[in-house]
């Protein structure tokens, strides 16, 4: 059974602090994806990678980054937390053989 | 604005009922694919339809695709509370080169058992 994880489910942050959320997935998948959803808004892509140590920005890269150091593995940093990152984070994947992507669980981070 | 916008935003029906909701796009698209989000959890995709098909089925869901108007429809037939869920269409924009889907803001739909 195909698996996606992300590294908490709930993350509570101070404004300014730096914040690491990882994703995991098992399906040897080449492309790993971050969103963030707010209500209302639906889906909004962050960042991107097709490939290990390749990145693309996504539609609202600004106040992120991102590292892929192997390719089951897609970190979404957050080098200055601010209050309008709080938000639901989900990772995604895909193969390049399927068109369906893959979800994690989401982690809900509130900045305060 | 959204590639994919669904409607209506909530729809609240009586188990055994049936349930639509419709996704409009406004560019050309490979394929489109639904999706569930139960509440407070990631998305699971529900079904895919290629832009050449016109419809498809899956279990109790059918969906249906009208490029020409460039929209598409999910309905959920006989309800079951476990229904209640968020339902997001998601599009795959043509000869974009773009890797990410672009999905809508969202169906919330509710069944009453």
């Amino acid at each position: 059974d195909v698996k996606v994880t992300q590294s908490s489910r709930y993350l509570v942050k101070r404004t300014g602090e730096k914040v690491f959320l990882e994703c995991v997935q098992d399906m040897d998948h080449e492309n790993m994806f971050w969103y963030r959803q707010d209500p209302g808004l639906g889906l909004r892509l962050i960042y991107f990678s097709y490939d290990v140590k390749m990145k693309e920005k996504g539609d609202i890269p600004e106040g992120y980054s991102v590292s892929r150091e192997k390719k089951e593995r897609f970190s979404l940093i957050l080098e200055s937390a601010s209050t309008n990152q709080t938000s639901m984070y989900l990772c995604a994947s895909y193969g390049i053989n399927t068109d369906t992507q893959y979800f994690g669980p989401g982690t809900r981070l509130t900045v305060l | 604005s959204q590639q994919g916008e669904e409607d209506p935003q909530a729809l609240s029906i009586q188990e055994g009922e049936n349930a639509t909701m419709n996704c409009s796009y406004k560019t050309s698209i490979n394929n489109l694919q639904w999706y569930r989000q139960n509440s407070g959890r990631g998305l699971v995709h529900l079904i895919l339809i290629r832009s050449n098909e016109r419809e498809k089925h899956s279990g109790r869901l059918r969906v249906t695709l009208d490029t020409s108007k460039k929209s598409s429809s999910l309905l959920i037939t006989a309800s079951r509370a476990a229904d209640t869920a968020s339902y997001f269409c998601a599009t795959r924009p043509r000869d974009t080169g773009r890797r990410a889907l672009t999905f809508g803001s969202g169906t919330r739909l509710q069944v009453q058992p």
